[in-house]
């Protein structure tokens, strides 16, 4: 089977950065991706790794440890729009993605 | 612009009353997927289709169906709606499958 733990929130101040975890177990690993979705919306991409490593888009990252079955997605210079839930997601080859819980992310004055 | 639409956006029927939800999606993509969500809660796949093949999520319940006629359209249909399959319905597609576009979701309110 397959399973994500990633925390259920983070509370994090305007301006500041903050990381999202995600540790999966799985067979057959490809990638994580990462997906953004506001109160009421539907998710969107975000990003994929499917190397390890860091992949940047702009005040987002997200990196991939293999060997560690860990990931995490980098937030920096926050906003208040930056407020919503956040998921990982592993790709396994011919299967649909595989959706954490999902990471609430409240971004403070 | 290319995307993924669904029809209503806002869904009201009565227990036990059929509803069809509808997805249309302009991506020309191959894999259609059908997303139960409940508030708080991550997206629960129900089914997805490669092209026309139709994969069925193990506890998807029976009283979910669904077609999908050709490639841009894709349906949900729940035959006899409960209290308990009020949620928020999402489709996705994709073409490589580690990456989905959603749509903005029907939300489904059942009385």
């Amino acid at each position: 089977g397959q399973s994500l733990e990633q925390p259920s929130e983070v509370t994090a101040v305007e301006g500041a950065i903050v990381q999202i975890n995600c540790t999966y177990q799985t067979s057959g690993f490809y990638g994580l991706s990462w997906y953004q979705q506001h109160d009421g919306g539907a998710p969107t991409f975000l990003s994929y790794n499917g190397l390890d490593g860091l992949e940047e888009t702009g005040r987002f990252s997200s990196f991939l440890s293999r060997s560690d079955s860990y990931g995490y997605l980098l937030l920096q210079e926050l906003q208040m729009k930056d407020s919503a839930s956040y998921f990982c997601a592993v790709y396994s080859g011919n299967t649909p993605l595989v959706f954490g819980k999902g990471t609430r992310l409240s971004v403070i004055a | 612009d290319a995307m993924v639409i669904q029809n209503p956006r806002y869904q009201v029927t009565q227990f036990g009353k059929p509803v069809t939800l509808s997805c249309s999606q302009t991506l020309n993509h191959n894999v259609m997927y059908w997303y139960q969500q409940k508030s708080s809660q991550a997206p629960k796949l129900l089914f997805h289709y490669y092209d026309k093949d139709f994969n069925n999520e193990a506890d998807t319940p029976d009283n979910f169906q669904s077609r999908r006629p050709n490639t841009s359209f894709c349906f949900l249909d729940i035959r006899s709606p409960g209290l308990g399959d009020a949620a928020m319905y999402l489709c996705a597609t994709s073409s490589q499958l580690e990456t989905q576009y959603f749509g903005p979701g029907t939300r489904l309110l059942v009385l």
